[in-house]
C-alpha cells in the first residue's frame, strides 16, 4: 500500500517563475520527510528535509511546507533555472533506516 | 573520495542466471543502504547495513535475494535465477548520519533481465 502519493507526474514551469510540486501522505506516524532529485542516468540526490514539528524548512532557493492536518507536503522553487529541470521525489522516513518515495514528478524549466 | 561507486553500471543476463553487482560506498560512512527502482516508480527499500551488521529487510528481498558487507567497507547484492521481473535500476547509497540527512546514492546498475 503506497504510503506516499504524488499525484501530478510532471510539471512545466518558465525559468524565473516559481516551482510548486506536490506530495501526500498517509502515516502519520514518522519524523522526517525528505525531497530528493534525480537527473538521468544518475542516482537520486538529497535537497531538504523537514522535522514533523515544523511546517517549514527553507534552504536557498527551496523550501519545504508540511501540513500535517492535511498530510501533506510542497517543495517550493524560487526562482527556477532550467537546470532544475530533473525528477523530484518526495519520500518519508518510515524507520530509523528505511525511506519510502513517491513516484516523482518530472519538472521541465523552460528558458 | 568520489562519492558512491556501483559497478558494473549496465548488465544483461538471461533468465535463470545468477547476477552480482557490487558498491563502494563513501569511505567513512557506516551505514549502506540497497535500493530498487522500476520505471515511473520511486525507488523502493530492499535492505540496510550498519558496518557488517544487516540490520533490516524489506519483504520485497526474497530468497533469491542475498546482500553481503563484509568487514563493513564494499557491499555485494546478489541474485540468483534471475526473472524478467527482476529488471530494474538497483540504487546503492551510504551515510555516516541518521537518515533524515539524506542518503549519498551511486549511480545505480541497470538491470536487464532476457
Amino acid at each position: 500500500d503506497q504510503q506516499v502519493k504524488q499525484n501530478s507526474p510532471s510539471l512545466s514551469v518558465q525559468e524565473g517563475r516559481i516551482s510548486i510540486l506536490n506530495c501526500d501522505y498517509t502515516n502519520s506516524m514518522f519524523d522526517y520527510f525528505l525531497w530528493y532529485k534525480k537527473y538521468p542516468a544518475e542516482g537520486p540526490t538529497f535537497l531538504i528535509s523537514i522535522s514533523s514539528i515544523k511546517d517549514k524548512n527553507e534552504d536557498g532557493r527551496f523550501t519545504v511546507f508540511l501540513n500535517k492536518s492535511a498530510k501533506h507536503l510542497s517543495l517550493h522553487i524560487v526562482p527556477s533555472q532550467p537546470g532544475d529541470s530533473a525528477v523530484y521525489f518526495c519520500a518519508e522516513e518510515t524507520s530509523g533506516s528505511r525511506l519510502t518515495f513517491g513516484e516523482g514528478t518530472q519538472l521541465t524549466v523552460n528558458p | 573520495d568520489t562519492g558512491v561507486s556501483q559497478n558494473p553500471r549496465h548488465k544483461i543476463t538471461k533468465r535463470g542466471q545468477n547476477v552480482t553487482f557490487r558498491c563502494d560506498p563513501i569511505s567513512e560512512h557506516n551505514r549502506l543502504y540497497w535500493y530498487r527502482q522500476t520505471l515511473g516508480q520511486g525507488p523502493e527499500f530492499l535492505t540496510y547495513f550498519q558496518n557488517e551488521a544487516q540490520l533490516e529487510k524489506s519483504r520485497l528481498l526474497s530468497d533469491r535475494f542475498s546482500a553481503e558487507r563484509p568487514k563493513g567497507s564494499f557491499s555485494t547484492l546478489e541474485i540468483q535465477r534471475t526473472e524478467q521481473g527482476d529488471s530494474a535500476m538497483y540504487l546503492c547509497a551510504s551515510s555516516d548520519r541518521g537518515t533524515n540527512y539524506g542518503y549519498t546514492f551511486g549511480s545505480g546498475t541497470r538491470l536487464t533481465v532476457v
